[in-house]
């Protein structure tokens, strides 16, 4: 079946700009996480999706920074006044997420939108 | 103290050898562990998880995982230059489902 999707898949803003990302989930997966990954650097976490409940949103880095996941499936990234430090890559990822049962907990990224501020 | 750390690299060995990459973790209480694969330019792909003590192997790959020891390493046999990737281990501790990455390993395989 269809993997995760993930628009724009390159996005420039200049500096003070809003911008959003969105995500499509594969079907069926109850999970969904967005992590934001730098040059050279593995993958970190930003939030955490179980259905349309945002369990975990820890990793944001600043207010500037929200996410929604309103119907339980697509997601949206939304970061406000983007600031320099801002560029890198968001990736989104899908999990099964059901308790119990080997192969639940293996998330599946998207491609990623590369977002470079200007 | 990084939670994953992945402190060799970048690796580079000749075609047809053993690739061997190596990761250690902090949290005692991690339940399972994955190795991802990324190409320059693109996003992770998943290639071997591992939930118990001991070598699971799949294809070329075996991964390797010790608790006691919170090291677990991903071993490619016959390695092809289309090996040539950063590798990512993943660590889950069942805390908030969130994965841990450490920041990868570079392998080339030179042909």
């Amino acid at each position: 079946g269809a993997g995760v999707s993930q628009s724009p898949r390159y996005k420039v803003a200049k500096r003070g700009q809003d911008v959003a990302l969105r995500c499509d989930p594969i079907s069926g997966h109850v999970s969904l996480f967005w992590y934001q990954q730098a040059l050279g650097q593995g993958p970190e976490f930003l939030t955490y999706f179980q259905n349309e409940a945002q369990l975990d949103k820890s990793g944001l880095p600043s207010d500037r920074f929200f996410a929604e996941r309103p119907e339980g499936s697509v997601s949206t990234l939304k970061i406000q006044r983007t600031q320099q430090e801002d560029s890198a890559v968001y990736l989104c990822a899908s999990s099964l997420g059901a308790s119990g049962g080997i192969g639940v907990y293996e998330q599946y990224f998207g491609p990623g939108t590369r977002l470079t501020v200007t | 103290q990084k939670e994953v750390e992945q402190n060799s690299g970048p690796l580079s060995v000749p075609e047809g050898a053993i690739a061997s990459l190596n990761c250690t973790y902090s949290d005692r209480g991690s339940q399972s562990f994955f190795w991802y694969r990324q190409y320059s330019g693109k996003s992770p792909e998943l290639i071997m998880s591992i939930y118990s003590n001991g070598d699971k192997e799949d294809g070329r790959f075996t991964a390797q995982l010790n608790k006691a020891s919170q090291y677990v390493s991903l071993l490619i046999r016959d390695s092809q230059p289309s090996d040539s990737a950063t590798y990512l281990c993943a660590v889950y501790t069942g805390a908030n489902s969130k994965l841990t990455f450490g920041k990868g390993i570079t392998l080339s395989v030179r042909p």
